[in-house]
Protein backbone atom coordinates (compact mmCIF):
# COMPACT_ATOMS: atom_id res chain seq x y z
CA UNK A 1 0.00 0.00 0.00
CA UNK A 2 1.57 3.30 -1.50
CA UNK A 3 1.44 6.10 1.53
CA UNK A 4 2.71 9.69 1.96
CA UNK A 5 3.43 11.63 4.92
CA UNK A 6 4.13 15.58 5.29
CA UNK A 7 6.30 17.06 7.57
CA UNK A 8 7.55 20.13 8.05
CA UNK A 9 7.19 23.68 10.23
CA UNK A 10 3.72 24.69 10.72
CA UNK A 11 4.48 27.89 11.42
CA UNK A 12 6.45 29.87 9.06
CA UNK A 13 6.69 33.89 9.12
CA UNK A 14 6.02 36.48 6.39
CA UNK A 15 8.77 37.05 3.85
CA UNK A 16 10.77 33.67 5.19
CA UNK A 17 11.06 30.19 3.00
CA UNK A 18 7.96 27.40 3.47
CA UNK A 19 9.89 24.12 2.95
CA UNK A 20 8.13 20.92 3.33
CA UNK A 21 8.78 17.04 2.56
CA UNK A 22 6.57 14.15 1.84
CA UNK A 23 7.82 10.74 2.84
CA UNK A 24 6.80 7.90 0.50
CA UNK A 25 6.77 4.35 1.99
CA UNK A 26 5.33 1.40 -0.46
CA UNK A 27 6.73 2.45 -3.42
CA UNK A 28 10.20 3.55 -4.34
CA UNK A 29 9.74 7.22 -6.22
CA UNK A 30 12.40 5.97 -8.52
CA UNK A 31 10.25 3.21 -10.16
CA UNK A 32 8.25 5.83 -11.93
CA UNK A 33 5.44 8.25 -11.35
CA UNK A 34 4.51 11.82 -10.99
CA UNK A 35 5.17 13.50 -7.61
CA UNK A 36 2.94 16.54 -6.79
CA UNK A 37 1.93 19.32 -4.04
CA UNK A 38 -1.19 20.60 -4.00
CA UNK A 39 -2.79 23.20 -1.47
CA UNK A 40 -5.98 24.49 -0.02
CA UNK A 41 -6.42 27.24 1.69
CA UNK A 42 -8.91 27.50 4.64
CA UNK A 43 -12.03 26.78 3.72
CA UNK A 44 -11.06 27.36 0.11
CA UNK A 45 -10.73 25.17 -3.22
CA UNK A 46 -7.57 22.85 -4.47
CA UNK A 47 -4.55 24.83 -6.47
CA UNK A 48 -2.24 22.50 -7.95
CA UNK A 49 1.43 23.74 -6.55
CA UNK A 50 4.05 21.32 -9.52
CA UNK A 51 4.94 18.21 -9.38
CA UNK A 52 7.84 16.69 -10.63
CA UNK A 53 9.17 13.42 -12.45
CA UNK A 54 10.93 10.54 -10.96
CA UNK A 55 13.78 11.55 -13.22
CA UNK A 56 13.96 14.83 -11.69
CA UNK A 57 12.03 16.89 -14.32
CA UNK A 58 9.30 19.56 -12.96
CA UNK A 59 6.21 21.33 -13.67
CA UNK A 60 5.16 24.19 -11.42
CA UNK A 61 1.95 26.21 -11.91
CA UNK A 62 2.82 29.45 -13.71
CA UNK A 63 1.01 31.47 -11.16
CA UNK A 64 3.23 30.38 -8.25
CA UNK A 65 6.62 29.57 -10.32
CA UNK A 66 9.47 32.18 -9.37
CA UNK A 67 8.90 30.73 -6.30
CA UNK A 68 8.29 27.24 -6.10
CA UNK A 69 11.52 24.19 -6.21
CA UNK A 70 10.21 20.86 -5.70
CA UNK A 71 13.00 18.20 -5.64
CA UNK A 72 13.76 14.35 -5.03
CA UNK A 73 15.62 12.38 -2.77
CA UNK A 74 15.76 8.95 -4.17
CA UNK A 75 18.21 7.97 -1.27
CA UNK A 76 15.68 8.68 1.23
CA UNK A 77 12.26 8.03 -0.90
CA UNK A 78 10.94 11.54 -0.49
CA UNK A 79 10.52 14.68 -2.65
CA UNK A 80 10.76 18.48 -1.09
CA UNK A 81 8.64 21.89 -1.51
CA UNK A 82 10.17 24.59 -0.86
CA UNK A 83 7.71 28.04 -1.56
CA UNK A 84 9.87 31.38 -0.81
CA UNK A 85 8.45 34.96 0.24
CA UNK A 86 5.78 33.34 1.80
CA UNK A 87 2.66 35.98 2.93
CA UNK A 88 -0.90 35.29 4.57
CA UNK A 89 -2.17 33.96 1.45
CA UNK A 90 0.18 31.24 1.09
CA UNK A 91 -1.50 29.79 4.76
CA UNK A 92 -3.00 26.18 3.27
CA UNK A 93 -3.30 22.78 4.00
CA UNK A 94 -0.24 21.70 1.98
CA UNK A 95 -0.78 17.78 0.24
CA UNK A 96 1.86 15.93 -1.50
CA UNK A 97 0.24 13.04 -3.67
CA UNK A 98 1.24 11.06 -6.63
CA UNK A 99 0.15 10.59 -10.35
CA UNK A 100 0.97 8.83 -13.75
CA UNK A 101 1.24 10.85 -16.30
CA UNK A 102 -2.19 11.74 -18.28
CA UNK A 103 -3.49 10.30 -14.98
CA UNK A 104 -5.29 11.90 -11.63
CA UNK A 105 -4.15 12.08 -8.26
CA UNK A 106 -4.34 9.00 -6.79
CA UNK A 107 -2.31 8.64 -3.62
CA UNK A 108 -2.62 11.39 -1.00
CA UNK A 109 -0.75 11.73 1.68
CA UNK A 110 -2.90 13.50 5.39
CA UNK A 111 -2.11 17.05 4.65
CA UNK A 112 -0.06 19.29 6.80
CA UNK A 113 -1.41 23.03 7.71
CA UNK A 114 1.05 25.79 7.23
CA UNK A 115 0.37 29.10 9.00
CA UNK A 116 1.86 32.21 7.46
CA UNK A 117 2.05 34.46 10.45
CA UNK A 118 4.44 36.60 12.41
CA UNK B 1 -4.54 27.31 -18.01
CA UNK B 2 -7.74 25.66 -18.39
CA UNK B 3 -9.99 26.93 -16.04
CA UNK B 4 -12.41 24.25 -14.41
CA UNK B 5 -16.21 25.59 -13.61
CA UNK B 6 -18.55 23.98 -10.84
CA UNK B 7 -22.28 24.28 -10.30
CA UNK B 8 -23.96 24.41 -8.55
CA UNK B 9 -21.70 25.86 -5.61
CA UNK B 10 -23.94 24.18 -2.88
CA UNK B 11 -26.63 21.19 -3.37
CA UNK B 12 -28.97 20.24 -1.36
CA UNK B 13 -30.78 16.88 -1.63
CA UNK B 14 -32.60 14.90 0.97
CA UNK B 15 -31.02 10.62 1.62
CA UNK B 16 -32.08 8.30 -1.04
CA UNK B 17 -32.42 10.70 -3.42
CA UNK B 18 -29.94 11.84 -7.02
CA UNK B 19 -27.80 14.09 -7.13
CA UNK B 20 -26.29 16.01 -10.20
CA UNK B 21 -23.10 17.70 -9.90
CA UNK B 22 -21.95 19.66 -13.06
CA UNK B 23 -18.26 20.47 -14.45
CA UNK B 24 -17.53 22.88 -17.34
CA UNK B 25 -14.07 23.01 -18.67
CA UNK B 26 -12.87 26.40 -20.51
CA UNK B 27 -11.61 23.96 -23.56
CA UNK B 28 -11.63 20.61 -24.63
CA UNK B 29 -9.81 18.20 -21.80
CA UNK B 30 -11.21 15.00 -24.01
CA UNK B 31 -11.75 12.59 -21.35
CA UNK B 32 -9.44 13.37 -19.17
CA UNK B 33 -11.69 14.61 -16.17
CA UNK B 34 -11.65 12.78 -12.85
CA UNK B 35 -13.85 13.62 -9.44
CA UNK B 36 -13.07 13.70 -6.13
CA UNK B 37 -14.89 13.58 -2.65
CA UNK B 38 -13.58 15.70 0.25
CA UNK B 39 -14.77 15.27 4.14
CA UNK B 40 -13.79 17.67 6.53
CA UNK B 41 -10.12 17.19 7.27
CA UNK B 42 -9.68 14.54 5.16
CA UNK B 43 -7.70 14.52 1.46
CA UNK B 44 -9.66 14.40 -1.39
CA UNK B 45 -10.73 10.79 -2.51
CA UNK B 46 -10.69 9.82 -6.10
CA UNK B 47 -13.56 8.72 -7.52
CA UNK B 48 -13.67 8.51 -11.19
CA UNK B 49 -10.87 9.04 -13.57
CA UNK B 50 -11.44 9.11 -17.42
CA UNK B 51 -14.61 10.73 -16.68
CA UNK B 52 -16.56 8.01 -15.94
CA UNK B 53 -14.16 5.19 -15.14
CA UNK B 54 -14.85 4.48 -10.76
CA UNK B 55 -11.48 4.08 -8.76
CA UNK B 56 -10.95 1.09 -7.41
CA UNK B 57 -13.85 0.37 -4.17
CA UNK B 58 -16.20 3.18 -5.46
CA UNK B 59 -19.38 2.41 -4.86
CA UNK B 60 -21.50 2.25 -8.15
CA UNK B 61 -23.65 4.40 -7.19
CA UNK B 62 -21.15 6.92 -8.02
CA UNK B 63 -21.18 7.74 -12.27
CA UNK B 64 -19.04 9.90 -14.46
CA UNK B 65 -20.49 11.11 -17.93
CA UNK B 66 -19.31 13.48 -20.74
CA UNK B 67 -16.31 14.54 -22.42
CA UNK B 68 -14.49 17.68 -24.08
CA UNK B 69 -15.80 20.26 -21.58
CA UNK B 70 -18.91 19.08 -19.90
CA UNK B 71 -18.91 16.91 -17.55
CA UNK B 72 -21.51 15.10 -14.82
CA UNK B 73 -20.91 13.08 -11.71
CA UNK B 74 -24.20 11.76 -10.69
CA UNK B 75 -25.10 9.96 -7.03
CA UNK B 76 -28.17 7.78 -7.62
CA UNK B 77 -28.85 7.50 -4.07
CA UNK B 78 -27.32 9.41 -1.90
CA UNK B 79 -26.25 7.42 1.49
CA UNK B 80 -25.04 9.60 5.02
CA UNK B 81 -21.86 9.26 3.92
CA UNK B 82 -22.22 10.57 0.92
CA UNK B 83 -22.25 14.30 1.99
CA UNK B 84 -19.50 15.85 1.05
CA UNK B 85 -17.56 18.34 -1.08
CA UNK B 86 -16.44 17.19 -4.65
CA UNK B 87 -14.04 18.53 -7.06
CA UNK B 88 -13.52 18.13 -10.78
CA UNK B 89 -10.33 18.07 -12.20
CA UNK B 90 -8.22 18.10 -15.68
CA UNK B 91 -5.17 16.51 -16.12
CA UNK B 92 -4.66 17.00 -19.80
CA UNK B 93 -2.92 19.73 -19.63
CA UNK B 94 -0.43 21.60 -17.98
CA UNK B 95 -0.72 23.07 -15.07
CA UNK B 96 -3.31 20.84 -14.05
CA UNK B 97 -6.36 22.57 -12.74
CA UNK B 98 -9.35 21.99 -10.18
CA UNK B 99 -13.02 22.81 -10.19
CA UNK B 100 -13.91 25.10 -7.13
CA UNK B 101 -15.65 22.42 -5.75
CA UNK B 102 -19.72 21.35 -5.07
CA UNK B 103 -20.89 20.85 -1.22
CA UNK B 104 -23.68 18.29 -0.93
CA UNK B 105 -25.39 19.23 1.98
CA UNK B 106 -28.56 17.43 4.07
CA UNK B 107 -31.76 18.84 2.64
Amino acid sequence: QVQLQESGPGLVKPSETLSLTCAVSGYFISSGYYWGWIRQPPGKGLEWIGSIYHSGSTYYNPSLKSRVTISVDTSKNQFSLKLSSVTAADTAVYYCARHAGGSPFDYWGQGTLVTVSS
Amino acid sequence: EIVMTQSPATLSVSPGERATLSCRASQSVSSNLAWYQQKPGQAPRLLIYGAFIRATGIPARFSGSGSGTEFTLTISSLQSEDFAVYYCHQYNNWPLTFGGGTKVEIK
